[in-house]
């Protein structure tokens, strides 16, 4: 089994809404990422989380808040956010923090209204 | 400037066609390289990773260049399933950075 898999699909949520965006892989991988991409551009790092730990936060305003609830699953949780958060989230998952590849889950399309 | 730059393309070609990517990284203490693809309002899928002596999958060759610090990739007999945006990536740790991206457009 090498996929990643994430919910929801599709999320359209008000400013003032909570929600959360859900990534899991049984790949066995220990680590886990977070990429934000908007149109026409790559992916941009959020979060990396190494053996359940956080390791990086490149600077992600604190409206993300992620949580690794074991070495399988990976949450971000949403609050008030702005319609320029209106993205692509994609999560992702690699063996081992250093030279591995990593593999893409099919990403949650969020809308901000 | 940008840490891994490719032409953004589109790369416009017909069946058949031989087509080469280019891409060149900055950062020296980069460790590894890949190519992704991308195809539209879908996730990066792995294509093949990049190694110094080069390497083939298929019609698909890629090449790295540690003393120029630039990578390529060769796509032969090219087919109209292969269009979508081919990412160059370079890895440093826990972190892949991404090129913008190359579109290539196959048509008949």
């Amino acid at each position: 089994d090498t996929e990643v898999t994430q919910t929801p699909k599709h999320l359209v949520m008000g400013m003032t809404n909570k929600k959360s965006l859900k990534c899991e892989q049984h790949m066995g991988h220990r680590a886990m990422y977070w990429y934000k991409q908007k149109a026409k551009k790559p992916p941009e790092l959020m979060f990396v989380y190494s053996y359940e730990k956080l390791s990086i936060n490149e600077s992600v305003p604190s409206r993300f808040s992620p949580e690794c609830p074991n070495s399988s699953l990976l949450n971000l949780h949403l609050h008030a956010l702005q319609p320029e958060d209106s993205a692509l989230y994609l999560c992702a998952s690699s063996q081992g923090t250093s030279n591995n590849e990593q593999f893409f889950g099919p990403g949650t399309r969020l809308t901000v209204l | 400037r940008k840490e891994v730059e490719q032409d953004p393309g589109p790369f416009n070609v017909p069946e058949g066609a031989t087509v080469a990517f280019n891409c060149t990284y900055s950062n020296s203490a980069s460790q590894s390289f890949f190519w992704y693809r991308q195809d539209c309002r879908k996730e990066p899928k792995l294509l093949m990773s990049v190694y110094s002596s080069g390497n083939e999958d298929g019609r698909f060759t890629a090449q790295l260049n540690r003393a120029s610090q630039y990578i390529s990739l060769l796509i032969r007999d090219s087919k109209l399933s292969d269009s979508a945006t081919y990412l160059c990536v370079s890895r440093n740790t826990d972190k892949l950075i991404f090129g913008t991206g190359t579109r290539l457009q196959v048509f008949p």
